[in-house]
């Protein structure tokens, strides 16, 4: 089945110790898009792709970044965790063809634990 | 900017009993609206949506109808089960996906 996959489902990492949590998707969807979400709070778009166009969120902290090698694949990267940037991280996709909108693909997200 | 206003829980309710969850939209253009639904401890699945008004989205016995006039997409299932407890969210989609706050559904036995 096609679907959006993110490895791995838990990663624990160390205060100010880089991290990277991956994405990959089978859909072929030329949108990939980077959520947080804290506790029992709605999730919060960090950044996305379209296609190899990078579109960051005003309000997403620097300690972010984001790479796309090719269409299957989307990493985040957090430079310097802090015990504020643990949380769910979504990865989810979308095929946009700039005409309509059209439904986003949530893979099951990778938690993040910060000690 | 467009936003989501949904109907804040938790809601408790008995296996068969009726489920409503409010949701009001406010938006420039003509967006897309979705109800997602989160299980816990995973990512959300798409539950179903609309994209004009007056389209009826319904999926898994859930529907909700796009109200163009009360700018309103509220989700309704006649008769819940227990496996139907999760966080229910209401979106739209100018874009980019505009979430409401969530609402948390336990469906008690």
């Amino acid at each position: 089945d096609a679907m959006v996959i993110q490895n791995p489902r838990y990663q624990v990492t160390q205060f100010g110790k880089p991290v990277t949590l991956s994405c990959s998707q089978t859909l072929n969807h030329n949108v990939m898009y980077w959520y947080q979400q804290k506790s029992s709070q709605a999730p919060k778009l960090l950044f996305h792709y379209y296609d190899k166009d990078f579109n960051n969120e005003a309000d997403t902290p620097d300690n972010f970044q984001s790479r796309r090698p090719n269409t299957s694949f989307c990493f985040l990267d957090i430079r310097s965790p802090g015990l504020g940037d643990a949380a769910m991280y979504l990865c989810a996709t979308s095929r946009d063809t700039g005409v309509g909108s059209y439904e986003q693909y949530f893979g099951p997200g990778t938690r993040l634990t910060v000690t | 900017g467009d936003s989501v206003t949904q109907m804040e829980g938790p809601v408790t309710l008995s296996e068969e009993a009726f489920l409503t969850i409010n949701c009001t939209y406010t938006a420039t253009g003509y967006p897309s609206l979705f109800w997602y639904v989160q299980y816990p401890g995973e990512g959300l699945q798409l539950l179903l949506k609309a994209t004009k008004a007056d389209d009826k989205g319904s999926n898994k016995g859930f529907e909700a109808t796009y109200r163009k006039e009360t700018t309103s997409f509220h989700l309704e299932k006649g008769s819940v089960q227990v496996s139907d407890s999760a966080v229910y969210f209401c979106a739209l989609d100018d874009y980019k996906l505009s979430f409401g706050a969530g609402t948390t559904v336990t469906v008690r036995a």
